[in-house]
């Protein structure tokens, strides 16, 4: 089958950095995405990596190791703006795509 | 400004009844979305489209409808067959690789 896996909740102070892992099991794999979402919102793309590597994009940066099926979510100098879930996703092809339970992210002041 | 257009925001529906949720998008994207979250929870593909006049269920398709009659468009209609209905529902459209959402819509049935 089919799956993800991320933390149910994660916790951390404001100005800290913390990270969110992701792990998947999918037949036939393009690349893995991360989408934040406020309570009561929408869902935003954050980042998608196809290839192994970090990729940074301001505060927020994002890994993927394809030899290890992980990938995470690294969120610097946090703010309380940050509160919110962030889920993982795969693309699967045909356009079609799985999404992780989330992860949801409290910012303790 | 380009985006998706979902409506209406919040519907409540009776026992029974059928009702559906309007979702527009002018993002010239071929390929829409119907997704369900409920409280807590991540999002569950219900049916998707790759092109006008096509569709294919997703992993929760039973007791929903849809139409592709147009590329913009894309409703969805929950039926009386499905049996916990109450959900928020959110719209999505795609390119290759990202997923744009439109603004959810929270059904309730009473």
């Amino acid at each position: 089958g089919q799956s993800l896996e991320q933390p149910s909740e994660v916790t951390a102070v404001e100005g800290a950095i913390v990270q969110i892992n992701c792990t998947y099991q999918t037949s036939g794999f393009y690349g893995l995405s991360w989408y934040q979402q406020h309570d009561g919102g929408a869902p935003t793309f954050l980042s998608y990596n196809a290839l192994d590597g970090l990729e940074e994009t301001g505060r927020f940066s994002s890994f993927l190791s394809r030899s290890d099926s992980y990938g995470y979510l690294l969120l610097q100098e946090l703010q309380m703006k940050d509160s919110a879930s962030y889920f993982c996703a795969v693309p699967t092809g045909g356009f079609k795509t799985i999404f992780g339970a989330g992860t949801r992210l409290f910012v303790k002041a | 400004d380009g985006g998706i257009t979902q409506s209406p925001k919040y519907l409540f529906r009776k026992e029974g009844q059928n009702v559906t949720l309007s979702c527009e998008q002018n993002l010239n994207h071929d390929a829409m979305y119907w997704y369900r979250q409920d409280p807590g929870q991540g999002l569950r593909l219900i049916y998707y489209s790759q092109i006008v006049n096509d569709f294919q269920k997703g992993d929760i398709a039973e007791g929903y409808s849809v139409s592709r009659e147009k590329k913009e468009s894309f409703p969805l209609t929950v039926t009386s067959a499905q049996k916990n209905p109450t959900a928020f529902y959110l719209c999505a459209s795609s390119t290759r690789n990202t997923i744009y959402f439109g603004e959810g819509s929270w059904l309730t049935v009473v």
